[in-house]
């Protein structure tokens, strides 16, 4: 049973450019999170997509955005990139079902902005 | 929103103590609570949870309790073993929403 996914591993960009980071969830969940860590942190909550719609946003700029595919894989896309956006960015997967959801997380793309 | 609190950030222990890892939240809405365990360079790996009927949960060396009216909840990990270093994150979220508001983590350090 494959877990999540996340590609690329490692990402260098510089100031004012956009990045793409690719999520493939766990075998049978519906339910993609998005969260960013930085250093020394705890994972921040972005966004979260269910059914190819956005469900809920945490409070981050609109730089940041997303998708998701009819496959339940999902995209986050980072505009304008700041020094600010380094950060190891986790993608979590879970599945609608009863009353509770737990979430599983990828291993993380890891982006340094320059 | 809901504020969870960690302590300590750092503990380090001899193989085979126990550790024991304390978190506080805020909001009395939240309901579940899970546990990540994260090691250098990977991303958060669930070890245990716990849901607001349960006042404690077991699995094998790792416990966590929960205590609703004082809104804390702690993770005790015996017998620690090298491999037990890592970051641990602990987390509240609640219904409706789920989205669970971490910590910002204890490392672990386990001395052979």
């Amino acid at each position: 049973d494959a877990g999540v996914t996340q590609s690329p591993t490692h990402l260098i960009k510089t100031r004012g450019q956009q990045v793409t980071l690719r999520c493939s969830p766990k075998s049978g969940h519906d339910t993609v999170s998005w969260y960013q860590q930085a250093l020394g942190q705890g994972p921040q909550f972005i966004f979260q997509y269910y059914e190819e719609e956005e469900r809920q946003r945490g409070n981050f700029p609109d730089r940041f955005s997303g998708h998701q595919f009819p496959n339940y894989s999902s995209e986050l896309n980072v505009n304008a990139l700041l020094l600010g956006d380094s950060a190891l960015y986790l993608c979590a997967s879970s599945l609608v079902s009863g009353s509770q959801e737990t979430q599983y997380f990828g291993p993380g793309t890891r982006l340094l902005v320059l | 929103g809901e504020n969870v609190e960690q302590h300590p950030s750092t503990l380090s222990v001899q193989e085979g103590d126990s550790a024991v890892i304390k978190c506080t939240y805020s909001d009395s809405a939240s309901n579940y609570f899970p546990w990540y365990k994260q090691e250098l360079g990977k991303g958060p790996q669930l070890i245990i949870d716990i849901r607001s009927n349960v006042g404690e949960k077991k699995d094998q060396r790792i416990a966590v309790t929960l205590n609703k009216t004082a809104k804390h909840f702690s993770l005790h990990i015996t017998e620690t073993q090298p491999e037990d270093s890592a970051v641990y994150f602990c987390a509240a979220s609640k219904g409706g929403s789920y989205i669970p508001t971490f910590g910002r983590g204890t490392s672990l350090i386990v001395h052979p």
